[in-house]
């Protein structure tokens, strides 16, 4: 069935440095791709999304890019901020509407 | 202005209590969900509607009842409250079902709800 398979976590990493969470998909068709985040003690909100092949996502200085050839979206951010620190989920759509979340990882930035 | 609100934020209760959490969208949206957040902050899915009507309904105790009084509302009641239901309890809306294309769900901050 239809699933999303995020890295294990958690991750832990200092101020500035580079950051990159695999993410793969199983699905059917051609889904859409997230990346939501949720900061300590709040709801999840979207980062940014990628609606088809070769699509590249971006917000707050975080991207990735929809690729069809290997089933994968990962999340990268060249210089990670404390302010960073969060649990970051995978996400897409099937054909089915229903938005499917990988399990999430946790990331936290030392100063 | 909050868009997407859940009241309470906190309930800490017995086993076998009763309980209800509330939540009410003002973006218009049309679609409206309640999800599980268990301590490992994996996200299950566990109802959603749209337009009052019940979309989806995932594989959860029927000792857990959704209802949508109109678009804008969806409360959650469990009966006979049992310790593995304590989680944080997020309802989300968005403007078709699964974000209709978009993916974009828009979540409240969460009820987290103790069992003792």
């Amino acid at each position: 069935g239809d699933s999303v398979t995020q890295m294990e976590g958690p991750v832990t990493l200092s101020e500035e440095a580079f950051l990159t969470i695999n993410c793969t998909y199983t699905a059917t068709g051609y889904p859409s791709l997230f990346w939501y985040v949720q900061y300590p003690g709040e709801g999840l909100q979207l980062l940014l999304k990628a609606t088809k092949a070769d699509d590249k996502g971006s917000n707050k200085g975080f991207e990735a890019t929809y690729r069809k050839e290997t089933t994968s979206f990962h999340l990268e951010k060249g210089s990670v901020q404390v302010s960073d620190s969060a649990v970051y989920f995978c996400a897409f759509t099937g054909a089915n509407s229903k938005l499917t979340f990988g399990k999430g990882i946790t990331l936290s930035v030392r100063p | 202005d909050t868009a997407v609100s859940q009241t309470p934020k906190y309930l800490v209760t017995q086993m076998g209590n009763d309980k209800s959490i509330k939540c009410e969208q003002n973006l218009g949206h049309d679609t409206m969900y309640w999800y599980k957040q268990d301590s490992k902050k994996f996200l299950k899915i566990m109802f959603s509607y749209n337009n009052k009507e019940l979309i989806i309904n995932e594989t959860v105790p029927n000792r857990f009842s959704p209802k949508s009084p109109d678009k804008a509302h969806l409360n959650l009641h469990i009966n006979s409250l049992e310790l593995g239901d304590s989680a944080v309890y997020f309802c989300a809306s968005s403007q078709g079902p699964g974000g209709s294309g978009t993916g974009e769900l828009f979540f409240g901050e969460g009820s987290r709800l103790t069992v003792l």
